[in-house]
C-alpha cells in the first residue's frame, strides 16, 4: 500500500468548512483513497472512499486530483463533534489490511 | 458501534497470565480483524480472519493467537501477557466485495501489570 502524508494538526472554526489534505504521490492505479476518523478513545469510523472521481456522502466530500497524487477531505460545516484524528489511507481493493498512519488531529474551535 | 461488540471493555491482568478478548458481530460479515493502538504507532494489525477457521497473521502477531469457530465471534488470546501488550485493542469487520469499509468496535483497554 502507498504511503500517505498528512499535516499533524489543523484548527477550524465551528461552522466553517474543514479541508484536510493528504499526499499520496506513490499511489498506483488500482489503489483507492479511504478516509477514517477517530474521536477520542472510540474506534475509527469510516467516512468516505474513492478511486479517481470526486465523491460525496452525508458526512463529507472527497476531492482527488487528476493525477491522483493528492486528495482533500472536506467537512462542509464543521461542528465541535468533528474534533477527531483523521486518517487518509490508500489501499488496494481486496487487501487485507488498512495501514493507519498518524493522521491529522482536527480541532474545531467554537 | 451497532453490530459489533467487544468484551471486556477494560481489563487489568498480571504478567504471565493468559487473557482472552472477545469480538462479537451480528452483521454476518466475512472478515474480522484485531488491531492494537499505542501512542506513536497508530493502529497495527495483529491477526485477521476471512472465514470460520480461516485466519492469518498481521504485522504484530507475535505473542497473540486467534480463533474463529463461528462467523460471529473472533477471539484474541494472549497466551502469557507481558507489559508490552498493554494497549487498546480494536476489533473490526468488513464484507468485501459488497462493502470494503471497516466497522470498528469500541475497543478493549488492557493493562498488564
Amino acid at each position: 500500500d502507498a504511503k500517505t502524508t498528512q499535516p499533524p494538526s489543523m484548527d477550524c472554526a465551528e461552522g466553517r468548512a474543514a479541508n484536510l489534505p493528504c499526499n499520496h504521490s506513490t499511489i498506483s492505479g488500482n489503489e483507492y483513497v479511504y478516509w477514517y476518523r477517530q474521536i477520542h478513545s472510540q474506534g475509527p469510523q469510516y467516512i468516505i472512499h474513492g478511486l479517481k472521481n470526486n465523491e460525496t456522502n452525508e458526512m463529507a466530500s472527497l476531492i482527488i486530483t487528476e493525477d491522483r497524487k493528492s486528495s482533500t477531505l472536506i467537512l462542509p460545516h464543521a461542528t465541535l463533534r468533528d474534533t477527531a484524528v483523521y486518517y487518509c489511507i490508500v489501499r488496494l481493493t481486496g487487501a487485507n489490511n488498512l495501514f493507519f498512519g498518524t493522521g491529522t488531529r482536527l480541532t474545531v474551535i467554537p | 458501534d451497532a453490530g459489533i461488540t467487544q468484551s471486556p471493555r477494560h481489563k487489568v491482568t498480571e504478567t504471565g497470565t493468559p487473557v482472552t478478548l472477545r469480538c462479537h458481530q451480528t452483521e454476518n460479515h466475512r472478515y474480522m480483524y484485531w488491531y492494537r493502538q499505542d501512542p506513536g504507532h497508530g493502529l497495527r494489525l495483529i491477526h485477521y480472519s476471512y472465514g470460520v477457521k480461516d485466519t492469518d497473521k498481521g504485522e504484530v502477531s507475535d505473542g497473540y493467537s486467534v480463533s474463529r469457530s463461528k462467523t460471529e465471534d473472533f477471539l484474541l488470546t494472549l497466551e502469557s501477557a507481558t507489559s508490552s501488550q498493554t494497549s487498546v485493542y480494536f476489533c473490526a469487520i468488513s464484507d468485501p466485495p459488497a462493502n470494503y469499509g471497516y466497522t470498528f468496535g469500541s475497543g478493549t483497554r488492557l493493562t498488564v501489570v
